[in-house]
């Protein structure tokens, strides 16, 4: 059974920082793409950032670009989000999924899914 | 960067035929993936690709695309698939980035 776990969400004033993690098993980590994505309590959804198998291809959205960062340790099968300078605007639940890739073009889809963990910044 | 328009809302009879769609530039480049959820629940993929669904997702979600419209239909609606749907799409830049639709609240009368 595929799985993936976050954790290290909480609550954090607006400046400070706070490290995610997601941890996953049920399939082979080291060959696939993790991604971030989070969404604002009754808001919808917004990719944050993407990192591929090797490390070597890492894309952010506009908003947290220079702010996050996304990392992996295949060995220990876990995805970390760094977050530096929140922002009130960054309250969200934050999903690790694993991102699939469909047909010649790689049409991105998202097939697994963690169950999220809340992120707050509030003074 | 890309965008991706879907209705706010749309309701359906219990067993009738419910269309969502989704419409942007970057869907004339890339296929649309659809998405399920449910209050205090994770998004759960329905169908990706050209029309595939994973394992366990019913046969009445199937998907479609056309132009710059990418579209989701319930055949035979349940009151099981009150839920909000989004779309999304790689990103038209050439890069990785994705794009996520507004979300539309089905809601099964």
């Amino acid at each position: 059974e595929v799985q993936l776990v976050e954790s290290g969400g909480g609550l954090v004033q607006p400046g400070g920082s706070l490290r995610l993690s997601c941890t996953v098993s049920g399939f082979t980590f080291s060959t696939h793409s993790l991604t971030w994505i989070r969404q604002t309590p009754g808001k919808g959804l917004e990719w944050v950032t993407s990192i591929n198998s090797g490390s070597t291809s890492i894309d952010y959205a506009d908003s947290v670009k220079g702010r996050f960062t996304i990392s992996r340790d295949n060995a220990k099968k876990s995805v970390f989000l760094q977050m530096n300078s929140l922002r009130v605007e960054d309250t969200a639940i934050y999903y690790c999924a694993r991102r699939s890739a469909f047909g010649v073009a790689q049409s991105y889809y998202f097939d697994y899914w963690g169950q999220g963990t809340l992120v707050a910044v509030s003074s | 960067s890309s965008e991706l328009t879907q209705d706010p809302a749309v309701s359906v009879a219990l067993g009738q035929t419910v269309r969502i769609t989704c419409q942007g530039d970057s869907l004339t480049r890339y296929y649309a993936s659809w998405y399920q959820q449910k209050p205090g629940q994770a998004p759960v993929l329905v169908t990706y690709g050209k029309n595939n669904r994973p394992s366990g997702i019913p046969d009445r979600f199937s998907g479609s695309s056309s132009g710059d419209t990418a579209s989701l239909t319930i055949t035979g609606a349940q009151a099981e698939d009150e839920a909000d749907y989004y779309c999304n799409s790689r990103d038209s830049s050439d890069n990785h980035r994705v794009v996520f639709g507004g979300g539309t609240k089905v809601t099964v009368l």
